[in-house]
């Protein structure tokens, strides 16, 4: 089946240590997005790409980056990851413009100690 | 600024208590209205779009209405599975065409 997959689906990390979550997707879709959710809370969007062109949300903190090489394959950095980045990363994708709903990830939940 | 806002926060019934879950939102041309439905650590699961006011669409005991401003889901004579955190987001023109905004959800639990 067509899916988004997320790896790893939990990730512990220490303060300031470097981690790298992915997100690969069957759908062929054109459009990738980065989401931060913490409890309660409506998703943040980070990143999202249209093909290759990358877009950076203007409240992103500088301590995270994102890759995206190819359509299937995208990339979230968190350069220091601080007690405050603990959260669920999602990944969403879109094929826009033929549709207009995204389909997400089952998540990155990450503990930073 | 486009805006959504979802009621209640938190909903508790019991089984087979039919209820409505409220997104009103603020939008410069509405492209399109969403629901999805989000397990605890799971990611949101697509479940309607909704494009015009007075559209309708129905899903098992999910039902999603629309008008200029807002959006109902009812849910018919809940199961304990119906429990999950609904989200509601909108496309509006003004959204860079792909940006969607989403609400901060209403968490849903229904008692056996």
């Amino acid at each position: 089946d067509a899916m988004v997959i997320q790896n790893p689906r939990y990730q512990v990390t220490q303060f300031g240590k470097p981690v790298t979550l992915s997100c690969s997707q069957t759908l062929n879709h054109n459009v990738m997005y980065w989401y931060q959710q913490k409890s309660s809370q409506a998703p943040k969007l980070l990143f999202h790409y249209y093909d290759k062109d990358f877009n950076n949300e203007a409240d992103t903190p500088d301590n995270f980056q994102s890759r995206r090489p190819n359509t299937s394959f995208c990339f979230l950095d968190i350069r220091s990851p601080g007690l405050g980045d603990a959260a669920m990363y999602l990944c969403a994708t879109r094929a826009f413009p033929a549709h207009n709903e995204q389909f997400f990830g089952p998540g990155t939940r990450l503990t930073v100690l | 600024e486009d805006q959504v806002t979802q009621s209640p926060e938190a909903l508790r019934l019991q089984e087979g208590e039919s209820s409505s879950l409220n997104c009103s939102y603020t939008v410069s041309g509405l492209r399109g209205l969403f629901w999805y439905r989000q397990d605890p650590g799971k990611g949101p699961e697509f479940l309607f779009t909704l494009y015009s006011a007075g559209e309708e669409k129905e899903k098992e005991r999910l039902k999603a209405t629309l008008t200029k401003k807002e959006s109902f889901l009812h849910i018919t004579a809940p199961k304990p599975e119906d429990s999950a955190t609904y989200l509601c987001a909108v496309q509006a023109e003004s959204g860079g065409s792909y940006i969607p905004t989403f609400g901060r959800g209403t968490s849903l639990i229904v008692h056996p």
